[in-house]
């Protein structure tokens, strides 16, 4: 596609349920990355996969969250056993590569609301 | 923390240049300054980015001072659709984008 393409846009879900957030980046992008933003903050980095690796998983709040990245392309950000603070807009990017210099390109976002 | 300094809010007549200031006087040698926009509940959207040289796109200009201290985004025939959160970013590596609380931008009729 031309852009980022995350799903759902948006998820309500009950609080204890698991959710999968998923993210279809730029054709071509070996790069990915995943932040949350909460209502009125800022961004958080939560992990970035260059191919399907993930060097630095530091930014993941708790071993609730996992994320996965298959033939470099999709990636899948799995919540378990949700809590009403994981409430957020989770968005996905994507680069060429990690390389400083590199634009990255964002979706529009997952909203996520766990009641 | 952010490691840049912006404006909370600024306003611009429709038609006119929008000038955005950032300071990031502790910006290293490798490190990129780096624009995106956020309108409410859309992802960022990138404008511009820039080493030390002045840039130049279809949305934007960033001119980088000399010491690369500060830089100002500019929009050169702002139009309402222009209002939004301006993040400005100094990154030495594409997966270190931290955002600050960035300038609203108003762009008034």
């Amino acid at each position: 596609g031309a852009g980022v393409s995350q799903s759902p846009s948006n998820k309500v879900t009950e609080k204890g349920k698991d959710v999968e957030l998923r993210c279809d980046p730029i054709s071509g992008h070996t790069a990915l990355y995943w932040y949350r933003q909460s209502l009125g903050q800022g961004l958080e980095f939560l992990i970035y996969f260059q191919g399907n690796s993930a060097p630095d998983k530091s930014g993941l709040p708790s071993d609730r969250f996992s994320a996965e990245r298959t033939g470099g392309s999709v990636s899948t950000l799995t919540i378990q056993r949700t809590q009403q603070e994981d409430s957020a807009v989770y968005l996905c990017a994507s680069s060429l590569s990690t390389v400083s210099g590199n634009t990255i390109y964002f979706g529009e976002g997952s909203w996520l609301t766990v009641v | 923390d952010a490691k840049t300094t912006q404006p909370p809010s600024m306003d611009c007549a429709e038609g006119r240049a929008a000038n955005l200031p950032c300071n990031h006087s502790t910006i290293s040698g490798n490190e990129y300054v780096y624009w995106y926009r956020q309108i409410h509940s859309q992802g960022p959207q990138y404008i511009i980015h820039g080493l030390k040289n002045n840039e130049t796109n279809e949305m934007a200009s960033l001119i980088i001072t000399e010491d690369r201290k500060s830089s100002t985004l500019i929009l050169p025939h702002a139009t309402l659709r222009d209002t939004a959160v301006y993040y400005c970013i100094n990154s030495g590596s594409a997966r270190q984008l931290t955002f600050g609380s960035g300038t609203q931008l108003t762009v008034l009729p």
